[in-house]
C-alpha cells in the first residue's frame, strides 16, 4: 500500500534560517507524493508535487522539495523562513485507486 | 475560479437533527471528495465520486449520507450524529480523479460542525 510517514510531529527554526519538514514515503511504482499547508480553520492548500525525473521540485510561496528515491524521502524545503509559515504541513502520496493519503502532519513554527 | 466553496462554514446541531453539507466547484472537475480531519489530525477520506457515481466508501457509517446531483455539487447528509463526529468535514476536487497520476486536489476551507 501506499503510504507517507512524516517522522516530526514539531519543527522549530527561528525567522530567516532555512528550514525542512521531512517526509518519507513507501510506494509501490511512480511514486505521486505532494505536499499541502493548512493554516487554522481552513482547507488544504497545494504546494508542490513531485514530477518524475526532477530531484528538485519548486512550489508555492518559496518552497521546494527534494526527492532522494535512494532515502526514499522527499522533505520540504525553505531556504529562509517567514512568521507567516508557522502553519501545518502535511506530505500525501495518491494510492493505487487514485485516493490522496496523508500523513500525520507536522506544525512548523517559525519564530521572530 | 480556481475555488471550491463550502457552506455553512460552521454548523452546531444536536443528535436527532438531519443537516446538510454543501460543496461546488466551477473548475470543471470530474472528481469531488469529502473528507473528515479531527483537530491536529490529516484529513481521513469518507467519500469519492468520479464521474457522478460513488465510486469509494470507506466504510463511513450511515448516519452520513453523499449526494453528487451534478458535476459542480456534492453534498454531505448528516442524521442523527453521535458527539465523536465534531470535526471539520472538508470536500475537494480534482480534474478526473483517476489513479496512477499526480493530479492535486483543491480543497474547500470546511464546514466545522459540533454535534451536542
Amino acid at each position: 500500500a501506499q503510504s507517507v510517514a512524516q517522522p516530526e510531529d514539531q519543527v522549530n527554526v527561528a525567522e530567516g534560517n532555512p528550514l525542512t519538514v521531512k517526509c518519507t514515503y513507501s510506494v509501490s511504482g511512480n511514486p505521486y507524493l505532494f505536499w499541502y499547508v493548512q493554516y487554522p480553520n481552513r482547507g488544504l492548500q497545494f504546494l508542490l508535487k513531485y514530477i518524475t525525473g526532477d530531484n528538485l521540485v519548486k512550489g508555492s510561496y518559496g518552497f521546494e522539495a527534494e526527492f532522494n528515491k535512494s532515502q526514499t524521502s522527499f522533505h520540504l524545503k525553505k531556504p529562509s523562513a517567514l512568521v507567516s509559515d508557522s502553519a501545518l504541513y502535511f506530505c500525501a502520496v495518491r494510492d493505487m485507486l487514485g485516493d490522496m493519503r496523508f500523513g500525520a502532519g507536522t506544525r512548523l513554527t517559525v519564530k521572530p | 475560479d480556481t475555488e471550491v466553496t463550502q457552506t455553512p462554514k460552521h454548523l452546531v446541531m444536536g443528535m436527532t437533527n438531519k443537516k446538510s453539507l454543501k460543496c461546488e466547484q466551477h473548475m470543471g472537475h470530474r472528481a469531488m471528495y469529502w473528507y473528515k480531519q479531527k483537530a491536529k489530525k490529516p484529513p481521513e477520506l469518507m467519500f469519492v465520486y468520479s464521474y457522478e457515481k460513488l465510486s469509494i466508501n470507506e466504510s463511513v457509517p450511515s448516519r452520513f449520507s453523499p449526494e453528487c446531483p451534478n458535476s459542480s455539487l456534492l453534498n454531505l447528509h448528516l442524521h442523527a450524529l453521535q458527539p465523536e463526529d465534531s470535526a471539520l468535514y472538508l470536500c475537494a476536487s480534482s480534474q478526473t480523479g483517476q489513479a496512477a497520476t499526480n493530479e492535486k486536489l483543491f480543497f474547500g476551507s470546511g464546514t466545522q460542525l459540533s454535534v451536542l
